[in-house]
């Protein structure tokens, strides 16, 4: 069974300094891996996701995270942390045998002045 | 493109009533929707894939008399959660899949008093 953990549930950055929000997965087959991020009382937004082309994969909002198969992980960076990041993170995990994305526990980012 | 609605965005209702929720692909027609369960501080559970024209398949431990949804169109998904008790009351979010990619609803805040 597909799972993801991230490790963290809260993460606080100072506003500038490198955004580096952890997820690790388990897929017996190569997966596709996204990262989401949620605002209080709103929806979803797709901040990136890796689908087996390039391993490093650049998404909105200057975020970035490279999927490493013998670490079987696909950390998110983001060079310099702005207030706006401040939301919930949530790493997850599909495969190519059905559309079901599994959700980690999400991470809570908190940007510090 | 690729905007998926939902509504009512807030819904408070009374214990042993029932309460539809509307999943709307806007600018695209999508076969399968999905809708996830969020408790508060939470990530998102899978509760359901709807398939226009078809039953919906329900993950393990959701009850499919309690929670009814119907995909009678390839952009409308609704669900109905039947005789709602204060333990229902949770964030509810739909998405729609659409060219492999799923495209996550605002969220339906509902509150069971």
């Amino acid at each position: 069974a597909q799972s993801v953990t991230q490790l963290g549930s809260h993460v606080s950055v100072s506003e500038g300094a490198l955004v580096l929000l952890r997820c690790n997965y388990s897929s017996s087959v190569p997966p596709y891996l996204f990262w989401y991020v949620q605002y209080p009382n709103q929806g979803l937004q797709l901040l990136l996701k890796y689908t087996s082309a390039a391993t490093l994969v650049k998404g909105i909002n200057g975020f970035e995270a490279e999927f490493k198969k013998s670490e079987t992980s696909f950390h998110l960076t983001k060079p310099s942390a702005h207030m706006s990041d401040a939301a919930e993170y949530f790493c997850a995990v599909s495969d190519l045998e059905d559309d079901k994305i599994i959700f980690g526990k999400g991470t809570r980012l908190h940007i510090l002045p | 493109g690729a905007v998926v609605s939902q509504h009512p965005s807030r819904v408070i209702c009374k214990s042993g009533t029932s309460v539809k929720i509307e999943c709307r692909s806007l600018d695209f027609q999508a076969t399968t929707m999905f809708w996830y369960r969020q408790f508060p501080k939470q990530s998102l559970m899978l509760m359901a894939t709807s398939n226009e024209g078809s039953k919906a398949t329900y993950e393990q431990g959701v009850e499919k008399d309690k929670f009814l949804i119907n995909h009678a169109s390839l952009t409308l998904s609704t669900l109905t959660v039947t005789s709602a008790h204060p333990e229902d009351s949770s964030f509810y979010i739909c998405s729609a899949q659409h060219q492999m990619e799923q495209y996550f609803g605002p969220g339906t805040r509902l509150t069971v008093t």
